[in-house]
């Protein structure tokens, strides 16, 4: 069973301080995986997309890394602000007909002053 | 702004009645998939529609079903509905089902709640 889990659940940092989050995933056969933020009571918005050949993709403060061999992937944010408050899901896609996705359950982030 | 469009934003109503939710794409996507997110169990994958084709199916329950119209808009019904199908309801839109990189384009939801 395809199956996406993420860590911690939550997570409390101050601003201007660096957090990564974790996402381990089981997913077969492995398509790509995205990092999505969502801000509460909000759709989910895009910040990165890895195939099975990239390693790293950075969207501005936020980088992403894949290790396709253990499975594993995370989400590196550099100088938090307040608005990075927000839950942090990992979504990754197999090789099927259409574009169908397995979701973690998310981390949820909170960035204090 | 998406540019995926959701309506209605709020909805409330009784069990055992019957909803439709409605969505636009993107202009110029041709595939919707609808979400459903329920506070204990995240984000779940419902259904998918490209160009007015069923493309894939998820955790969809039969009482629920989905059309995709030739102007691309796709509306959600919910039937005999159940204090539990209480969620946020998103719509997400994206250029093609094939292209397994292409992003998803998420709408705001629509909040159901079921008394």
């Amino acid at each position: 069973k395809n199956q996406v889990e993420q860590s911690p659940q939550s997570l409390i940092i101050l601003e201007g301080k660096n957090c990564t989050l974790q996402c381990n995933y089981t997913v077969s056969p492995f398509s790509n995986l995205r990092w999505y933020k969502q801000d509460t009571g909000r759709g989910p918005v895009s910040l990165t997309i890895m195939t099975f050949s990239e390693n790293t993709k950075s969207n501005g403060r936020y980088t992403a890394t894949l290790d396709a061999d253990t499975k594993q992937s995370s989400l590196h944010i550099t100088a938090s602000q307040l608005s990075d408050s927000a839950s942090y899901i990992c979504v990754v896609s197999a090789h099927n007909a259409g574009n169908m996705l397995t979701f973690g359950g998310g981390t949820r982030l909170m960035v204090k002053p | 702004d998406s540019g995926v469009t959701q309506t209605p934003k709020h909805l409330i109503t009784a069990t055992g009645q019957r909803v439709t939710l409605r969505c636009s794409p993107r202009s110029g996507d041709l595939s919707v998939y609808w979400y459903q997110q329920s506070l204990d169990q995240g984000l779940q994958f419902l259904i998918q529609y490209y160009n007015g084709e069923e493309r894939a199916k998820g955790n969809i329950l039969e009482r629920f079903s989905a059309q995709q119209f030739p102007d691309l808009h796709s509306e959600l019904n919910l039937s005999s509905l159940e204090l539990g199908d209480s969620a946020l309801y998103f719509c997400a839109s994206s250029v093609t089902p094939g292209r397994h990189t292409d992003t998803q384009y998420f709408g705001p939801g629509t909040r159901l709640t079921v008394l």
